[in-house]
């Protein structure tokens, strides 16, 4: 069982948006401004998408935008394009010079 | 551009041990936070252990504790996880990747690590 929670599967249609929660303790999310959303395709490494909660690495789309409110983040992806169906993991500092991971979500394009 | 060469997977015995290494290049290396992430076949990611830039500070999560060990060489640009006394649990696919302020910008394609007997 991961530390933080993230709903098994997301879905939406080629156009919409889809949004992500990812909830942990307050020590953990809540706690620090050090959340992270990750991307991986299957049989590939995951890719950073969001960092700090709210920023996105260079060459990463501004269809991808994350939030925070309490100790529950959010990653939202609007506009969805097929290329978008993808697991997606958040990820937060724990403290002690650790992080944890979210058990990851599932997002598919119908 | 950055890469990252993750090799050293295998099949081991429970009770047996590996070494996985990582090759970097395209950024300076010695300047860079490196972790060790895993995922387990049809599972999540799980961090498992960090190195500072210059070696002398290591974090484990606790279920790796006292039987891996992160290690790193500047001079080769390389970055290393020994792991002893492997169990069936520790089956996964193993990626470096470099760290910033608790994210991971830059990822290995993986090293698949197979235990069984």
């Amino acid at each position: 069982q991961s530390a933080l929670t993230q709903p098994p599967s997301a879905s939406g249609s080629p156009g919409q948006s889809v949004t992500i929660s990812c909830t942990g303790p307050s020590s953990y999310v809540g706690g620090y401004n050090y959340v992270s959303w990750y991307q991986q395709h299957p049989g590939k490494a995951p890719q950073l998408m969001i960092y700090e909660v709210n920023k996105r690495p260079s060459g990463v789309p501004d269809r991808f935008s994350g939030s925070k409110s309490g100790n529950t983040a959010s990653l939202t992806v609007s506009g969805l394009q097929a290329e978008d169906e993808a697991d997606y993991y958040c990820c937060s500092y724990a403290g002690n010079n650790m992080v944890v991971f979210g058990g990851g979500t599932k997002v598919t394009v119908l | 551009e950055v890469q990252l060469v993750d090799s050293g997977g295998g099949l081991v015995q429970p009770g047996g041990s590996l070494r996985l290494s990582c090759a970097a290049s395209g950024f300076m290396f010695s300047g860079y936070w490196m972790s060790w992430v895993r995922q387990a076949p049809g599972k999540g990611l799980e961090w498992v252990a960090k190195i500072n830039p210059d070696g002398s500070g290591k974090n484990y999560v606790d279920s790796v504790k006292g039987r891996f060990t992160i290690s790193r060489d500047n001079a080769k640009n390389s970055l290393y996880l020994q792991m002893n006394s492997l169990r069936v649990d520790d089956t996964a696919v193993y990626y470096c990747a470099t760290e910033a302020s608790f994210r991971f910008d830059h990822w290995g394609q993986g090293t698949l690590v197979t235990v069984s007997s």
